[in-house]
């Protein structure tokens, strides 16, 4: 079974620029997840969905971020402009819906803003 | 909102050894608790959970120990290997409606396991 995709695995773009991130999550999972990973702490989430819902966006912020979900399926987070804070790995996460089941992460974008 | 602190920062181990990692949470109503370990250039990946009705849970080298009183929780691995050298981060989730989990993470422990 293929896990959580992400593309691009890395990007590099200068600050106010935009930038935008891919996720396709595993097979039937309705649960998607969004975090952030700054260097050398844990994931933040950003937004989570159920299918094309977005249910929890309380920390997303909301004047350079956006994402969707369309159909339910996969998903793109995008910033616009893009700050030099904004440097981080963006990582995609999916579960099958239902609460305390495991969260499947995929390999993240490591996004540099220069 | 919940708070989840994580100690130590790093730990260095001899091979064959044993490792523990602590975590405290702050939210009561906490009442799920995942282990994920993270190698280099890779997404966090589950290697063990606990839940709030369960005080120990073992798999393999693999121990997680609950305190709800305390709220605290912590890892054990025991006959420590190089391959378990990784960051391994805390996580605490009260669950939400709609399904999934709001998960907050610790802040990473850096194990290196020394041959």
């Amino acid at each position: 079974e293929a896990g959580v995709v992400q593309s691009p695995r890395y990007k590099i773009i200068e600050k106010k620029q935009p930038v935008a991130f891919w996720c396709n999550p595993i097979s039937g999972h309705n649960t998607l997840y969004w975090y952030r990973q700054n260097l050398g702490q844990g994931p933040e989430l950003l937004i989570r969905y159920e299918n094309e819902e977005a249910v929890d966006d309380s920390q997303l912020p909301k004047d350079r971020f956006s994402a969707e979900r369309l159909k339910g399926v996969d998903s793109t987070l995008k910033i616009q402009p893009a700050e030099l804070g904004d440097s981080a790995v963006y990582l995609c996460a999916s579960s099958p819906g239902a609460v305390y089941n495991e969260q499947f992460f995929g390999p993240g974008t490591r996004l540099t803003v220069l | 909102g919940e708070n989840v602190e994580q100690h130590p920062s790093t730990l260095s181990v001899q091979e064959g050894d044993s490792a523990v990692i602590k975590c405290t949470y702050s939210d009561s109503a906490s009442n799920y608790f995942p282990w994920y370990k993270q190698e280099l250039g890779k997404g966090p990946q589950l290697i063990i959970d606990i839940r709030s009705n369960v005080g120990e849970k073992k798999d393999q080298r693999i121990a997680v120990t609950l305190n709800k009183t305390a709220k605290h929780f912590s890892l054990h691995i025991t006959e420590t290997q190089p391959e378990d050298s990784a960051v391994y981060f805390c996580a605490a989730s009260s669950g939400v409606t709609g399904g999934g989990n709001k998960l907050t993470f610790g802040t990473g422990t850096q194990l290196k396991v020394e041959l």
